[in-house]
């Protein structure tokens, strides 16, 4: 069946410091990829998302690439500040409507 | 204003009792959702409506009912709780099923149960 495997967390870094979160992906078809962010308190907001293979997602400084021949969207930010921290969820979608949410990865920036 | 507004935010109740939670969506989208997300985080859809028709039911107990009345509202109604429900519940809308837009999601609703 489809899935999404991210790396478990919590992460803990120093403000400035490069992000990178792992997720890959197992499904049939091809998915669209999603990143979620859902700061503490609050319900979950898209960040970015790639539709097709090789395409790029961007915003806020983070960016993830769909990698079809490693089925990987790793969420990458070159500074991390403190107000990324939250817990990111890497997510896809395939066939009717389904969005597949993998178990989540909680940042936490200290100053 | 808000895209996607639950109410209420947050809910205790004790075991045996029915609740509702209601969404309402004022984006013109076509489909809504409830999904379930538990103490670890770990998010599970129950279920989606397209323009109020049912479209996926995942496997939840038949305790919870979701009721769309108009495209723009979708209501959760839960009999008999139990412990196992507490969790945050959260409400999402998307402009139609198979679109790539990705999902707008309502700030949650934390149901205690005790």
């Amino acid at each position: 069946g489809n899935s999404v495997t991210q790396m478990e967390g919590p992460v803990t870094l120093s403000e400035e410091a490069f992000l990178t979160i792992n997720c890959t992906y197992t499904a049939t078809g091809y998915p669209s990829l999603f990143w979620y962010v859902q700061y503490p308190g609050e319900g979950l907001q898209l960040l970015l998302k790639a539709t097709k293979a090789d395409d790029k997602g961007s915003n806020k400084g983070f960016e993830a690439t769909y990698r079809k021949e490693t089925t990987s969207f790793h969420l990458e930010k070159g500074s991390v500040q403190v107000s990324d921290s939250a817990v990111y969820f890497c997510a896809l979608k395939t066939s009717y409507d389904k969005v597949i949410f993998g178990p989540g990865t909680s940042l936490s920036v200290i100053p | 204003d808000t895209a996607v507004s639950q109410t209420p935010k947050y809910l205790v109740t004790q075991m045996g009792n029915d609740k509702s939670i209601k969404c309402e969506q004022n984006l013109g989208h076509d489909t809504m959702y409830w999904y379930k997300q538990d103490s670890k985080k770990f998010l599970k859809i129950m279920f989606s409506y397209n323009n109020k028709e049912l479209i996926i039911n995942e496997t939840v107990p038949n305790r919870f009912s979701p009721k769309s009345p108009d495209k723009a509202h979708l209501n959760l109604h839960i009999n008999s709780l139990e412990l196992g429900d507490s969790a945050v519940y959260f409400c999402a809308s998307s402009q139609a099923p198979g679109s790539n837009y990705g999902y707008t999601f309502g700030s949650g609703t934390r149901l205690t149960v005790v």
